[in-house]
């Protein structure tokens, strides 16, 4: 079975633009997780989604906003860019909202130039 | 405000030892506490989770202890193997103020573990 995907696999792109990452969880699963890493650091939360509804947000601006759809696929969109926001972007899925163990997809590489 | 911290960065040592890894954390109420692999470029990988009511958990090489009167877990690898290099993170659930899990993860830094043969 295949475990969480994300697309791309690399980004750069320049201040200022805007970027839409991709995620798709593990089938069956129904919450969707996002989190940023930076360089050095462990990863940092930004939204939680369960049944396209949003059920936790991180302390991030509201540059950052987030989708879940019918099929439970997620979608992470990012406005404005800054050079902060290089970092591996990462989305983990779990089978039910609050579930023990979240699984996490190979992450989205973002540089900002 | 709510803090993790995983005191070592770095940890070296010799194949066949017993590496331990610390994680504290402060002003938190955890559900469970869980640790997590993570190989350069790489999502984390889960390993291991253990409840706020449960002392020690065991898989393979690997024990989990958890003590929230001193709010630290320690994770251990047993004959360690080069193989085991990684970075290692610790991360806490909390609890909604109605006591059901909050299902977000709060990650300490890591501690990446190098196992030389």
């Amino acid at each position: 079975d295949a475990g969480v995907t994300q697309s791309p696999t690399h980004l750069i792109k320049t201040r200022g633009q805007q970027v839409t990452l991709r995620c798709s969880p593990i089938s069956g699963h129904k919450s969707v997780s996002w989190y940023q890493q930076v360089l050095g650091q462990g990863p940092q939360f930004i939204f939680q989604y369960y049944e396209k509804e949003e059920r936790g947000r991180g302390n991030f601006p509201d540059r950052f906003s987030a989708r879940q759809f019918p099929n439970y696929s997620s979608e992470l969109n990012v406005n404005a860019l800054l050079l902060g926001d290089s970092a591996l972007y990462l989305c983990a899925s779990s089978l039910l909202l609050g579930a023990d163990t979240q699984y996490f997809g190979p992450g989205t590489r973002l540089t900002v130039l | 405000s709510q803090k993790i911290e995983q005191n070592s960065e770095a940890l070296n040592i010799q194949e066949g030892k017993t590496a331990t890894l610390t994680c504290n954390y402060t002003n938190y109420s955890p559900a469970y506490l869980q640790w997590y692999r993570q190989d350069p470029g790489r999502g984390p990988v889960f390993l291991l989770l253990i409840r706020e009511n449960e002392k020690e958990k065991r898989k393979e090489r690997l024990k989990v202890t958890f003590d929230t009167t001193l709010k630290q877990s320690l994770f251990h690898i047993t004959a360690s193997q080069p193989a085991d290099s990684a970075t290692y993170l610790c991360a806490l659930d909390t609890l909604m103020n109605y006591g059901g899990s909050q299902g977000n993860l709060i990650f300490g830094k890591g501690t990446k573990l190098s196992v030389k043969p």
